[in-house]
């Protein structure tokens, strides 16, 4: 069971370059989290989906989009990455409204 | 005021002591509530979630206190192992869907 899986593990990015950061689930998951967390901070939420079709905004939507077309998969997409986007970005899922979140491994980038 | 708050530390203790944190909601219809603990950036992993009456995992007890809003970790005979930083987790409600809000988390160092 692989459980959240993120793509890629590493990525630099210029400045004004687009991306997706992939995640994907195969716990049959209809919660799925995109967070960021900075060096010394907590994680922030970045957009979120209850399920296949249906994605909100978080804490820190702003330069990034996502989709839910199916229920494996939420990925993350940056349009035109600025410094203000380095970061570390987690995907995490869960299967009911009180269950803890179950994490991928990360995502470390940097955008010069 | 933040919604979940921690005191970031770091707590510096020898091997063998007791160590207590304490975590702040702000949202009284809070439902649900988590310790995870993270080493060095990597993805968290949960630690144990938190019940109204309490519950111990080996030398790890948590505890909610729903009028005041706090949640709480002791660890007893603390390992070097055990340094890592500990974040609270709250799912803020109300609303259609509970979002896991993460509150900055607490260093912990163990020493010899």
């Amino acid at each position: 069971n692989a459980g959240v899986t993120q793509t890629p593990k590493f990525r630099i990015l210029k400045i004004g370059q687009s991306m997706t950061l992939q995640c994907t689930q195969d716990m049959n998951h209809n919660y799925m989290y995109w967070y960021r967390q900075d060096p010394g901070m907590g994680l922030k939420l970045i957009y979120y989906s209850v399920g296949a079709g249906i994605t909100d905004k978080g804490e820190v939507p702003n330069g990034y989009n996502v989709s839910r077309s199916t229920t494996e998969d939420f990925p993350l997409r940056l349009e035109l990455a600025a410094p203000s986007q380095t970061s570390v970005y987690f995907c995490a899922s869960k299967g009911q409204e009180g269950s803890p979140l179950h994490f991928g491994n990360g995502t470390r980038l940097t955008v010069t | 005021r933040k919604e979940v708050e921690q005191d970031p530390g770091p707590f510096n203790v020898p091997e063998g002591a007791t160590v207590a944190f304490n975590c702040t909601y702000s949202n009284s219809a809070s439902q649900s509530f988590f310790w995870y603990r993270q080493d060095c950036r990597k993805e968290p992993k949960l630690l144990m979630s938190v019940y109204s009456s309490g519950n111990e995992d080996g030398r790890f007890t948590a505890q909610l206190n729903r009028a005041s809003q706090y949640i709480s970790l002791l660890i007893r005979d603390s390992k070097l192992s055990d340094s890592a930083t500990y974040l609270c987790v709250v799912n803020m409600g109300p609303g259609g869907s509970y979002i896991p809000t993460f509150g900055r988390g607490t260093s912990l160092i163990v020493h010899p």
